[in-house]
């Protein structure tokens, strides 16, 4: 099946500092999307990127659409102690369809 | 709104036994999904469905039923637990549009013993 790299699988960072993380795929997505998973819940999404190029921001975060269609990164600006988390790539061959692919994670820890 | 609620939250097995993972949503969402998230492996999934009476089969499947008799309820069945299904379970549900964002449960934390 498909499969999605995510790197790195973890971040020890200072409070204050910019973060970035990437997926990459050997296969044509059409959807990228950035979730993030706090302890003992389910992922929530963070951004959404439906086309190829596309750079979107949401706050502190920004990620953008690999013009190769397969392979998206994630940055965070000026990191807070709540940023911590894990961090989830996950792909859509098929838009609107249930079929998602996810990344392995990124596990961030922040030191105040 | 309750969103996507997940019972029991945690729960502990013998192999062979079986139980059902409950799942329900109160958004009138057409698309509902299970999940299992291991370690280092991310979530994968194991069965969605695009509507009531319609289901389908994800990446890991085996050792898993599913039934979608109404919009609200997406429960997912384990005949005869195995140690490898100790895992943590997420439903997620979306309208299906084709923007549209699936929304996780808090997630049911199973071990098979």
């Amino acid at each position: 099946g498909q499969q999605l790299n995510q790197s790195p699988q973890s971040m020890f960072i200072q409070e204050g500092e910019d973060v970035s993380m990437n997926c990459t795929s050997s296969s044509i997505f059409n959807t990228w999307l950035w979730y993030k998973q706090d302890p003992g819940e389910g992922p929530v999404l963070l951004i959404a990127l439906y086309k190829a190029g596309e750079l979107t921001s949401n706050g502190r975060l920004t990620a953008q659409f690999g013009i190769t269609r397969k392979d998206s990164f994630l940055n965070i600006s000026a990191s807070i102690p709540s940023d911590v988390g894990i961090y989830f790539c996950a792909g859509q061959i098929v838009q609107g369809a249930q079929k998602l692919v996810f990344g392995q994670g990124t596990r961030l820890t922040i030191n105040p | 709104n309750a969103g996507v609620t997940q019972t029991p939250k945690f729960q502990v097995l013998k192999t062979g036994q079986s139980m059902t993972l409950q799942c329900a949503q109160d958004m009138n969402h057409e698309y509902m999904s299970w999940y299992r998230q291991d370690p280092g492996m991310g979530l994968r999934l194991i069965h969605y469905s695009v509507g009531a009476g319609i289901t389908d089969q994800g990446e890991v499947p085996n050792g898993y039923n599913v039934s979608r008799s109404t919009t609200e309820d997406f429960p997912l069945r384990l005949l005869s637990a195995a140690p490898s299904q100790t895992s943590v379970y997420f439903c997620a549900s979306s309208y299906g549009s084709r923007r549209e964002t699936q929304y996780f449960g808090p997630g049911t934390r199973l071990l098979v013993l």
